[in-house]
């Protein structure tokens, strides 16, 4: 199994700011997945974070409003940019392996005002 | 383009009966996995039990089975003698394999069921 650590666990922001929200893994791993979750929905996948290239974004996410960094293969962060009320979400990190289950970090609460 | 449909958004069920939640999923492909993950309150995913598509034998983990028909593209969750601590928001997941037989984790995730067991 993978041990995630994924910070902030909430955060209240003022809209317009921008929130960056780190993801550690205990071992290292090929792809890590960053899931937004509005209130009381399901999860949606917001990019795939590979090491040392360009995140790929699914459809109806922009890198401008929510850039991934992934340095190597035990972290990653995510920024929500220029907060709207809007993205107030959990946003969950994951992690993937060959043997292809998946494990998730705690998640961010993260409220716009 | 793989869909994931769960037709229940809520279930009750009281204290040591039998519960069920369905799922139902598309796709044109042959090699996958299915899952069904559990979110308490706490926000946590927790894998509750896991089928591999090319398995006819249903999966079972203790109180957990699920009923895969593949045909019909169904894989449904039986919780069995409910516990309090099942009280959760459960989510059936669809996982496609790449040629190899490996994944790198990538899910498409139904709507949820929210379960709620009372003593």
């Amino acid at each position: 199994s993978a041990v995630i650590s994924q910070k902030p666990s909430r955060d209240i922001c003022q809209r317009g700011t921008s929130l960056t929200i780190q993801c550690q893994v205990d071992s290292q791993v090929t792809m890590m997945f960053w899931y937004r979750q509005q209130p009381g929905q399901s999860l949606t996948l917001i990019a795939t974070a590979n090491q040392g290239s360009e995140a790929t974004y699914e459809s109806g996410f922009v890198i401008d409003k929510f850039p991934i960094s992934r340095p190597n293969l035990t972290f990653s962060t995510l920024t929500v940019s220029n907060m709207s009320p809007e993205d107030s979400s959990i946003y969950l990190c994951s992690v993937g392996r060959l043997d292809t289950e998946a494990f998730f970090g705690q998640g961010t609460r993260l409220t716009v005002v | 383009a793989q869909t994931v449909t769960q037709s229940q958004p809520e279930m009750s069920v009281q204290e040591a009966e039998t519960v069920t939640l369905s799922c139902t999923y598309d796709t044109s492909e042959s090699n996958y996995y299915l899952f069904w993950y559990k979110q308490p309150p706490s926000r946590q995913m927790i894998l509750v039990i896991r089928q591999e598509a090319y398995k006819q034998q249903n999966a079972t983990e203790n109180r957990f089975s699920v009923n895969f028909q593949k045909a019909a593209k169904s894989f449904s969750l039986k919780i069995s003698d409910s516990q309090l601590g099942d009280t959760a928001m459960y989510f059936c997941a669809f996982l496609l394999l790449r040629a190899g037989g490996t994944s790198y984790g990538k899910l498409t995730f139904g709507q949820g069921t929210i379960l709620t067991v009372h003593p």
